[in-house]
């Protein structure tokens, strides 16, 4: 598996609480992604970052903001958490053109 | 943006039949179509691609098409067995990035035995 860490792997926490998942990578890849994971909704990107300090964002960015000071970590903040923010978080890593290797996923409860 | 259609939603098949999954998808300019089957609790992982300079490809029980003009592709698994059952989704590059990919709904296959 390539080397792609996701923390916390699991986290419950309450409305309007900040809330910061950690994705760290050791494959040196330019390119990282935040999806989230619903039934029914399949793999929605929240944003992206395609270098360090370069991020945009996807089709479900409202509420969240990310950060990539290192090219081995892209955070991902829930500024206010609600409970439609509730979901699996999955990271992602790629070159250009090539595979995407994702994390093992956090599962975040919002109560 | 990007939509990407898939279909069916759900998949159940007897061990051994065949399984094909649909995808359709709006961007012409989209040239690399990968498909990830996800386990139950498990990542999304990588089963087989293809770009656009191939209309098919096969990779042992598993192939990919491809028709451009149409904008469809589809996943074909043989002779399937239990160990295939899991979500299956499609996706495509959008916005004609190489790296920034829209993914389908997903499939739930079940292969019975």
């Amino acid at each position: 598996d390539a080397g792609i860490t996701q923390s916390p792997r699991h986290k419950v926490t309450e409305t309007g609480t900040p809330v910061t998942l950690r994705c760290h990578q050791t494959e040196n890849h330019r390119y990282m992604y935040w999806y989230r994971q619903d039934p029914g909704h399949g793999l929605r990107l929240i944003h992206y970052s395609y270098g360090v300090k370069d991020t945009d964002k996807g089709e479900v960015s409202d509420g969240y903001s990310v950060s990539r000071s290192k090219t081995e970590d892209f955070l991902l903040t829930l500024e206010s958490a609600t409970s439609s923010q509730t979901s699996v978080y999955f990271c992602a890593i790629s070159e250009q053109g090539a595979e995407a290797f994702f994390g093992q996923g956090t599962r975040l409860t919002v109560v | 943006g990007e939509n990407v259609e898939q279909h069916p939603s759900t998949l159940s098949v007897q061990e051994g039949d065949s399984a094909v999954i649909k995808c359709t998808y709006s961007d012409s300019a989209s040239n690399y179509f990968p498909w990830y089957k996800q386990e139950l609790g498990k990542r999304p992982q990588l089963i087989i691609d293809i770009r656009s300079n191939v209309g098919e490809k096969k990779d042992q029980r598993i192939a990919v098409t491809l028709n451009k003009t149409a904008k469809h592709f589809s996943l074909h698994i043989t002779e399937t067995q239990p160990e295939d059952s899991a979500v299956y989704f499609c996706a495509c590059n959008s916005g004609g990035s190489n790296y920034k990919l829209t993914f389908g709904k997903g499939t739930l296959l079940t292969v019975n035995p």
